[in-house]
């Protein structure tokens, strides 16, 4: 089974509107974080937001939430006021474990801005 | 501040020739050191990690090989590029390998074998 899914290989927001990307994830691990980076054309992979299994409240960093449903395995990224900048390819990723080199990926969303 | 330096940040080799990738890390000691690549379009394949000079795992058995010849320098190699060997490689690094531990990653490589 896939470790994270992101079933949206495309996305269009109007700029200045919200925009939710989605990630589920599969783990049995208790301890695990869960990652968002941005990919623009230039190839350099941002980070952009954690979230914790046992944070108790969602990540939110500037303009970047993460909408974090434990009991659904959900790990959705929201993004508010959408800018032309925020047009990039988006990767959902989870770590599991304590120790653990695994850093699994989804296959990503890529986002447009429409001005 | 850490910082992660990839090079060079394109190349076009032909097919047959040999690979060199180097990665180098720095404000930190003894990171966590990774190779991924990515195909067109595709998601991040992790190719080779290390937790110390001198370790490497092997993720997929491939035309490539690592090495870790000082704590914060990670290589990417190959003695024969084949043409699927074509993709971007991204080098990262990381504190730990605890859930916690996000990747910093560098600005890549985009690798073309014609």
């Amino acid at each position: 089974a896939q470790k994270i899914t992101q079933t949206q290989p495309g996305m269009f927001v109007q700029e200045k509107e919200a925009v939710t990307l989605d990630c589920t994830y599969d783990t049995s691990d208790p301890s695990y974080g869960l990652f968002w980076y941005k990919q623009p054309s230039s190839g350099e992979m941002i980070f952009l937001i954690y979230q914790g299994s046992y944070d108790q409240q969602n990540a939110t960093e500037g303009r970047y939430s993460l909408n974090f449903q434990k009991a659904r395995k959900s790990a959705n990224l929201v993004i508010s006021a959408s800018q032309l900048g925020d047009s990039a390819m988006y990767f959902c990723a989870m770590r599991e474990g304590i120790v653990g080199n695994q850093f699994y990926f989804g296959t990503g969303t890529s986002l447009t801005v429409i001005p | 501040s850490q910082t992660i330096h990839q090079w060079p940040a394109t190349l076009v080799q032909p097919v047959g020739s040999p690979l060199s990738l180097e990665c180098t890390v720095e404000g930190t000691s003894n990171p966590n050191l990774y190779w991924y690549r990515q195909a067109a379009g595709r998601g991040l394949q992790l190719l080779f990690y290390s937790v110390g000079i001198g370790q490497i795992s092997s993720e997929v058995p491939q035309n490539l090989s690592a090495s870790r010849p000082q704590d914060r320098q990670f290589i990417l190699s190959s003695k024969k590029l084949l043409l699927s060997d074509s993709g971007f490689y991204l080098c990262a690094w990381s504190v730990g390998a605890g859930a916690v531990d996000g990747y910093t990653f560098g600005s890549g490589t985009r690798l073309t074998v014609v």
